[in-house]
């Protein structure tokens, strides 16, 4: 069964730092790897989504990289903000037999401090 | 578009009672899925559909059921609902194998 992980479970840094949100997965068998973003009390915002082939996307101050064979994503802020704060979830969608869905993480709760 | 909308966003039920929690998304998109998030957790699948008339379960579907009647519609039943059904219920579509959308949520509380 694939498990995800996500460490740290907490993180306050000050502003205008650069910081890296770290995911892992037990199978490496998967088609792709979504990263999103949940504020309080809403919806999940994707933020990046890195196929299996791919080794990393980005997106503005956001980069994600994928190593499948070690089972490790990264997810790289660069330039904190304050409304950078949130909890970013990573989730991978497997690969084969089972249900098809995705398997999250429970999550790193970021703070940017002003 | 609307994207994926979710109706109700919040509701409060008795034990024992019923509902169907809506789901719609006008994107086209061939899979839809509901996951439910416990305090402190991650999201965890109950059942997705990959076309309109199939259904599959999820993790964890006990105490649930679903229909796929069309492309842009996934209601989400709860049979004699019981507290281990309180929870944030989100439903997502996404145009296979891509990304997955996610809705707003509903926050049903059963007491």
């Amino acid at each position: 069964k694939q498990e995800v992980t996500q460490i740290p479970a907490a993180l306050s840094v000050p502003e205008g730092e650069n910081l890296v949100l770290n995911c892992s997965f037990t199978d490496s068998a998967i088609y792709n790897l979504q990263w999103f973003r949940q504020d309080p009390g809403k919806g999940l915002t994707s933020l990046l989504l890195i196929q299996s082939s791919q080794r990393e996307q980005t997106s503005g101050r956001l980069n994600a990289s994928l190593d499948k064979s070690s089972g490790r994503s990264t997810l790289y802020i660069a330039a904190s903000q304050p409304g950078d704060s949130a909890t970013y979830l990573c989730a991978v969608r497997v690969a084969g037999g089972g249900a098809d869905g995705l398997t999250f993480g429970k999550g790193t709760h970021l703070i940017i401090q002003p | 578009n609307a994207g994926v909308t979710q109706t109700p966003k919040f509701r409060i039920l008795k034990i024992g009672q019923s509902m169907t929690l809506q789901c719609t998304q006008d994107m086209n998109h061939n899979y839809m899925y509901w996951y439910r998030q416990d305090p402190g957790m991650g999201l965890k699948l109950i059942y997705y559909s990959v076309g309109a008339g199939i259904t599959d379960k999820g993790e964890v579907p006990n105490g649930y059921n679903v229909s796929r009647s069309t492309t842009e519609d996934f209601p989400l039943r709860l049979e004699l609902a019981a507290p281990s059904q309180t929870s944030v219920y989100f439903c997502a579509s996404s145009y296979h194998p891509y990304e997955q959308y996610f809705g707003p949520g509903t926050r049903l509380t059963v007491t």
